[in-house]
């Protein structure tokens, strides 16, 4: 089927570490983008790249990075310098028409 | 800059009833206007998408949705509401040449039977 996957669903981490958020989409959209959703405050953008090797900042993108190597993936990477990096992880593709589709999210805790 | 506001945490109506969910918008140029619909600890769902043309939009689920750019508005609506449409509702806007929509703080929609 086609869509957006992202992995893994939960993660823990301890403070101090670096983890990696995957998502892949096999929509063959050249869009991809992140956004961090915490409760009463919608979704606010991380990153996003319209194209291969190409990506730009979003509203909140201080101690996160991301990498665009190949169409389909769109990795992120939450770091230690993320102050506060519990929150819930939503990646998205988009086609030219401008509608996002989602992937089903990653909820990340710091223990 | 453009920006989302949702000013309803909640909406609350019975089923079978009408429903409204209010967006209103700020952007320059021409907006791009969609809404969203989240169910606990999922991804978002596209509803439907204002672009151009009629101002009335029909959309997933029986929901639709009027743009009103006097009022920069796009109200969602839906004729007779449903236990299942239980949900977070989140409307969301582009402007003209910017790439990356920018989200309201979404409307917690409950429908009771």
């Amino acid at each position: 089927d086609g869509g957006i996957t992202q992995s893994p669903k939960y993660l823990f981490r301890k403070e101090g570490q670096n983890v990696t958020l995957s998502c892949e989409q096999n929509l063959n959209h050249d869009a991809m983008y992140w956004y961090r959703q915490d409760p009463g405050q919608g979704l606010r953008l991380i990153y996003y790249s319209q194209i291969v090797n190409d990506f730009q900042k979003g509203d909140i993108a201080e101690g996160y990075s991301v990498s665009r190597e190949k169409k389909e993936s769109f990795p992120l990477t939450v770091t230690s310098a993320q102050k506060n990096p519990t929150a819930f992880y939503l990646c998205a593709s988009s086609p030219a028409t401008g509608e996002l589709f989602f992937g089903e999210g990653s909820r990340l805790t710091v223990l | 800059a453009q920006s989302v506001a949702q000013p309803e945490d909640q909406v609350n109506v019975a089923e079978g009833n009408p429903l409204t969910v209010k967006c209103t918008y700020s952007v320059s140029g021409n907006p791009y206007l969609f809404w969203y619909v989240q169910y606990p600890n999922r991804g978002l769902q596209f509803l439907l998408k204002y672009i151009t043309g009629d101002n009335l939009v029909k959309g997933s689920y029986g929901f639709e949705a009027e743009f009103n750019k006097s009022q920069t508005s796009f109200h969602l609506k839906k004729p007779s509401a449903l236990v299942s449409d239980s949900a977070l509702y989140f409307c969301a806007v582009r402007g003209e040449g910017r790439r990356a929509l920018t989200f309201g703080s979404g409307t917690r929609l409950q429908v009771q039977p």
